[in-house]
């Protein structure tokens, strides 16, 4: 069965420190993955989606950079983080016809201070 | 501009009092229409997918329906585990190449016994 792993699950940094959040699925191949932001009292906004190895899409501009090294792990990084990025960062994989939804990851709770 | 909203922000029900959650939304060429659960700090999870007017999908206490301009997830005799935020997410032609969903800021649904 397939499973999508993604930590930490929470996260406090300072401002002006680097990030990086890991997600890898399992159980499956060339999956699409994305990195999904979720604001207080808002719906989830797309941040990243990748349909492969290197191919990254950025859907806002935004201080935050997506890398996809391999296959089934995608990578949500940023050199200096702000305290706009705080936030619940969920990871999140599909595959197959539209009508299959999103699997999604337990998300990373990020506090920047 | 593709829009999705949700309402009631809150519901709070008492259990076994039968009520509805809206999904609202103004897209052309619906795709796709997905109900998620999400409980607090966690990752969304799939509930179900809806394509066409008229069409009905049930999952224990839950129903969801649609027409050409909503969506409906009926809660039957809810119980206090069906507390939870509910998520309603379309995907609209410009999203089907990336599978990409467009999320409302949910309804946060409390049952007390």
């Amino acid at each position: 069965s397939q499973t999508i792993h993604q930590w930490p699950a929470t996260l406090v940094q300072p401002v002006g420190s680097p990030l990086s959040l890991e997600c890898t699925v399992e159980g499956t191949s060339n999956p699409n993955l994305y990195w999904y932001r979720q604001a207080a009292g808002r719906g989830l906004q797309l941040l990243f989606y990748s349909v492969g190895i290197g191919q990254i899409s950025s859907e806002v501009p935004q201080n935050l950079s997506a890398s996809r090294p391999q296959d089934r792990q995608f990578i949500l990084s940023s050199k200096k983080l702000l305290l706009s990025d705080s936030g619940f960062y969920l990871c999140a994989w599909s595959w197959g016809p539209d009508n299959y939804g999103y699997t999604f990851g337990s998300g990373t709770r990020l506090t920047v201070v | 501009e593709d829009q999705v909203t949700q309402s009631p922000e809150a519901l709070r029900l008492q259990e076994g009092e039968s009520s509805s959650l809206n999904c609202s939304y103004t897209v052309s060429g619906l795709r796709g229409l997905f109900w998620y659960r999400q409980d607090p700090g966690k990752g969304p999870e799939f509930l179900f997918t809806l394509y066409s007017a008229g069409e009905e999908k049930e999952k224990e206490r839950l129903k969801a329906t649609l027409t050409k301009k909503e969506s409906f997830l009926h809660i039957t005799a809810p119980k206090p585990e069906d507390s939870a935020t509910y998520l309603c997410a379309v995907r609209t032609p410009m999203d089907t190449g990336r599978r990409a969903l467009t999320f409302g800021s949910g309804t946060r649904l409390q049952v007390q016994p």
